[in-house]
């Protein structure tokens, strides 16, 4: 069975710094797919980011970028430029891309607060 | 395009009672998810359908909760009795996992359910 671990509950982070969290992994298939998704307490499930496991390229989505290590199983997000509206619950997913038949796992998940 | 419509927003109820949350994916979207996320955590899939069949129930508590996905589109939760470990919200996805180069999900704005 395939599992994410986030072994961070909680961040901090300065208001324009850096940030980055952390995730891994475990998974015996090649080809799928791993996110980002980011919860305010509005509860919505807003995806940041997303990875294809057969692209050595790692994804950019403006201030947000990973570092996806396919052999060591690491998928970690790199927030830059850090916003008070970055404030949120973030959830590493993973997705085994089976066609019709895919589901999203998720880590426990992390939260981050950004200090002014 | 229009996102996942879940409803209500909030439900608290007494235990032994039953509830029902509703759904309405993405149009076009044949694959729907149920997750229920506990305080805390990260978010565990309940129930899978492909058009209106189930891929996958098997961590439905089965003595208590149905769901169904009439005419593959709209599709109800159900609890029946209610027990206090079923505070939690209930989020339902619609995801586009047929194809790669759309390959995501969709999440709607869940449903807090408290109960007592």
């Amino acid at each position: 069975a395939q599992t994410v671990t986030q072994s961070q509950p909680e961040m901090s982070v300065q208001e324009a710094e850096t940030v980055t969290l952390s995730c891994t992994y475990d998974t015996s298939e090649s080809d799928y797919y791993l996110f980002w998704y980011k919860q305010p307490p509005s509860r919505q499930m807003i995806l940041v980011i997303r990875q294809e496991a057969y692209k050595q390229q790692n994804a950019t989505e403006n201030r947000f970028s990973v570092n996806f290590q396919k052999a060591a199983k690491s998928f970690s997000l790199k927030i830059s430029d850090s916003q008070l509206g970055d404030a949120a619950m973030y959830f590493c997913a993973y997705s085994f891309f089976t066609g019709a038949n895919s589901k999203l796992t998720f880590g426990k998940g992390i939260t981050l607060s950004v200090r002014p | 395009e229009a996102g996942v419509a879940q409803s209500p927003r909030y439900k608290i109820i007494e235990k032994r009672q039953s509830v029902a949350f509703w759904c309405n994916p993405i149009s076009g979207h044949a694959t729907l998810y149920w997750y229920q996320q506990i305080l805390g955590q990260g978010p565990k899939l309940l129930i899978q359908f492909q058009n209106n069949g189930v891929v996958d129930d098997s961590q439905l508590p089965k003595d208590r909760f149905s769901a169904e996905r009439l005419k593959g589109v709209d599709s109800t939760l159900k609890i029946q009795p209610a027990k206090l470990e079923d505070s939690a919200v209930y989020l339902c996805a619609s995801g586009n996992s047929g194809q790669r180069s759309r390959y995501g999900y969709t999440f709607g704005s869940g449903t807090r359910l408290t109960v007592v």
